[in-house]
């Protein structure tokens, strides 16, 4: 069975644009989740969906924002980046219940000049 | 605020050592439980995981233990092998309806020959 896949894997962007990232979780899953890792901070959850709806949202501003399709592949969007925004960012599936194991993507590397 | 923290950033120990990683939890309300390894380049893949009602998991190589009455959760890896490399991260459960998990800040585990 073929892992969570991200895409692309590497990004550079410059301040104010916007990007859009990509997920496609595990075949079957139904849960996204989206995280961003950083050397300050660690690994941030910034939300999860779940058949096409935010069901969680962790602590960042409205410039970032998801979505999730019927065939519950994901993409997160980022507006007006600021060079803060540089980061690993990483979604995660899992087939539904809230302690299903979460199986991570390789992540989408964020470098914003 | 609730977080999950890890004790020691860096632990290096010998190849065939035992190698034991902690974590201490602040919620006491968290009742999942999830180690994580992460190599350079690559996104956190899952170890072990443990529910409130256990205290003790074992895998392959790897025992998790919880200690509810201290909160605190230590992975131990018998006869590290040097592909044992990467960080480690422990994570709890945030959300019952969700899946948005906080991470510690990661111990990086070094495995000379």
């Amino acid at each position: 069975k073929a892992g969570v896949t991200q895409t692309p894997r590497y990004l550079i962007k410059t301040r104010g644009q916007q990007v859009t990232l990509s997920c496609s979780p595990i075949s079957g899953h139904r849960s996204v989740s989206w995280y961003q890792q950083t050397p300050g901070q660690g690994l941030q959850f910034l939300f999860e969906y779940f058949s096409e709806t935010q069901r969680n949202k962790g602590n960042f501003p409205g410039r970032f924002s998801g979505r999730q399709f019927s065939n519950s592949r994901s993409e997160m969007n980022v507006s007006t980046l600021e060079l803060g925004d540089s980061a690993l960012y990483l979604c995660a599936s899992t087939r539904d219940a809230s302690q299903e194991t979460q199986y991570f993507g390789p992540g989408t590397r964020l470098l914003v000049l | 605020g609730e977080s999950v923290g890890l004790h020691l950033p860096t632990l290096s120990v010998q190849e065939g050592d035992n190698s034991i990683i902690n974590c201490a939890y602040s919620n006491s309300a968290s009742d999942y439980f999830i180690w994580y390894k992460q190599e350079s380049g690559k996104g956190p893949q899952f170890i072990i995981d443990i529910r409130s009602n256990m205290d003790k998991r074992q895998g392959q190589r790897v025992t998790v233990l919880l200690n509810k009455t201290v909160k605190h959760l230590s992975l131990q890896i018998a006869a590290t092998q040097p592909g044992d490399s990467a960080v480690y991260f422990c994570a709890e459960l945030f959300n019952q309806a969700g899946t948005a998990l906080i991470f510690g800040k990661g111990t990086t585990l070094s495995v000379s020959s």
